[in-house]
């Protein structure tokens, strides 16, 4: 039972690197999800996708970009990384947009220095 | 989405029951209330969710108020492992981008 699998666990880039984080999951989910969490605080939407091909920015959006190809896949870009993106990145997938429940990955640890 | 109200920290016995009191008031009549835990910076894991109707999992129970104003997560006999941020979310069954807001959350602190 894999569920949500990202990677890389961490990661230390430099001041102006690009990089790509992968999101996997392997529930046949529509939708996924990017958050990102600053320590000490709760979590941010950054993009979300329902479905392959079609994505949308969410809360903090600036600074990443996104594509869905395929359902299984949704990886996040940063391309001028900052240190503002110092962060812990989540990605969650879930069945529908109802009332169905988010399953979250145990996350990429991201720092820019 | 409502906003929610939890206490920032909470101690628990071991092997005692361990309630998180969840304050949502200005929910609307089609906005869920989900439980979410966090240990050591891993991912959230879901507990549970409920819409007005009391419910139960192997993991928790969910008591939800007649006026729906305010919610507990209960632990029925909390162990070490049960230590975590727990997070009380609100979400519309139609809401935009299906988006869950985590707040801060309780620091729930499971004492031998």
């Amino acid at each position: 039972n894999a569920g949500v699998t990202q990677t890389p666990k961490f990661r230390i880039l430099k001041i102006g690197q690009s990089m790509t984080l992968q999101c996997a999951q392997d529930m046949n989910h529509n939708y996924m999800y990017w958050y990102r969490q600053d320590p000490g605080m709760g979590l941010k939407l950054i993009y979300y996708s329902v479905g392959a091909g079609i994505t949308d920015k969410g809360e903090v959006p600036n600074g990443y970009n996104v594509s869905r190809s395929t359902t299984e896949d949704f990886p996040l870009r940063l391309e001028l990384a900052a240190p503002s993106q110092t962060s812990v990145y989540f990605c969650a997938s879930s069945w529908d947009s109802s009332n169905q429940p988010q399953h979250f990955g145990d996350g990429t640890r991201l720092s820019i220095l | 989405d409502a906003k929610t109200t939890q206490p920032p920290s909470m101690d628990c016995a071991e092997g005692r029951a361990a309630n998180l009191p969840c304050n949502h008031s200005t929910i609307s009549g089609n906005e869920y209330v989900y439980w979410y835990r966090q240990i050591h910076s891993q991912g959230p894991q879901y507990i549970i969710h409920g819409l007005k109707n009391n419910e139960t999992n192997e993991m928790a129970s969910l008591i939800i108020t007649e006026d729906r104003k305010s919610s507990t997560l209960i632990l029925p006999h909390a162990t070490l492992r049960d230590t975590a941020v727990y997070y009380c979310i609100v979400r519309s069954s139609i809401s935009t981008g299906n988006q869950f807001y985590f707040g801060t959350g309780t620091s729930l602190t499971v004492i031998p």
